[in-house]
């Protein structure tokens, strides 16, 4: 089946600019999850999406905020830009909590994305 | 909140030699995963481990859950070249899943 799928896989954009990134989980995956991932702070957890409802937050500021559409869709909106955001930003889906298994968590290939 | 922090930070070695990373929560977990991102990719699922004191193996490689379930570790024998990258351990807290630092890993031929 068809594995999670991240658009754009670049971006580059100017300090101030906001920027939105989509992410279309595996088929029949409810759950999502962005992470930021830069050198030197690893993979930072950013918010989580289930059933369109955001069910858990990480420690970022209000500029960053994410949605997730009935299809299990999600996108991630970052605005007013700034150098910092220049990371690497992952989505992962998984399947609903009782199925994990032996499964994890399945990422994307990310968007790459500099702030210039 | 929770914090998962690994060490070594990286790790050269030479191929054939043994590795580990060693992994520590600040909080008791429910289950630990494993990842390994190749460089330039993303992460991979590896492992899921949920028992106190589980110990699980995928060909040369050997994941330990810790009795207290606030650590875990992974053991790879015999490196090969195709095992170069970041290896990532990652907690649950409630429902989100917390990443660790990771353990870069270089192995030359």
């Amino acid at each position: 089946k068809a594995g999670v799928t991240q658009t754009p896989r670049y971006l580059i954009k100017t300090r101030g600019q906001q920027v939105t990134l989509s992410c279309s989980p595996i088929s029949g995956h409810r759950s999502v999850s962005w992470y930021q991932q830069t050198p030197g702070q690893g993979l930072q957890f950013l918010f989580e999406y289930f059933s369109e409802t955001q069910r858990n937050k990480g420690n970022f500021p209000g500029r960053f905020s994410g949605r997730q559409f009935s299809n299990s869709r999600s996108e991630m909106n970052v605005s007013t830009l700034e150098l910092g955001d220049s990371a690497l930003y992952l989505c992962a889906s998984s399947p609903p909590q009782g199925q994990l298994g032996n499964y994890g968590y399945t990422f994307g290939s990310g968007t790459r994305l500099t702030v210039v | 909140g929770q914090q998962v922090m690994q060490i070594p930070q990286y790790q050269h070695v030479q191929e054939g030699e043994d590795f580990t990373t060693y992994c520590n929560s600040s909080t008791t977990l429910s289950n630990i995963q494993w990842y390994k991102q190749r460089p330039g990719g993303h992460p991979v699922f590896l492992i899921q481990l949920v028992k106190s004191g589980e110990v699980k193996k995928q060909k040369r490689l050997t994941f330990q859950f810790g009795e207290a379930k606030k650590n875990s570790s992974l053991h790879i024998t015999a490196t090969q070249t195709t095992d170069v990258g970041t290896y990532f351990c990652a907690g649950r807290d409630t429902d989100k899943l917390i990443f660790g630092t990771g353990t870069r890993l270089q192995v030359f031929p």
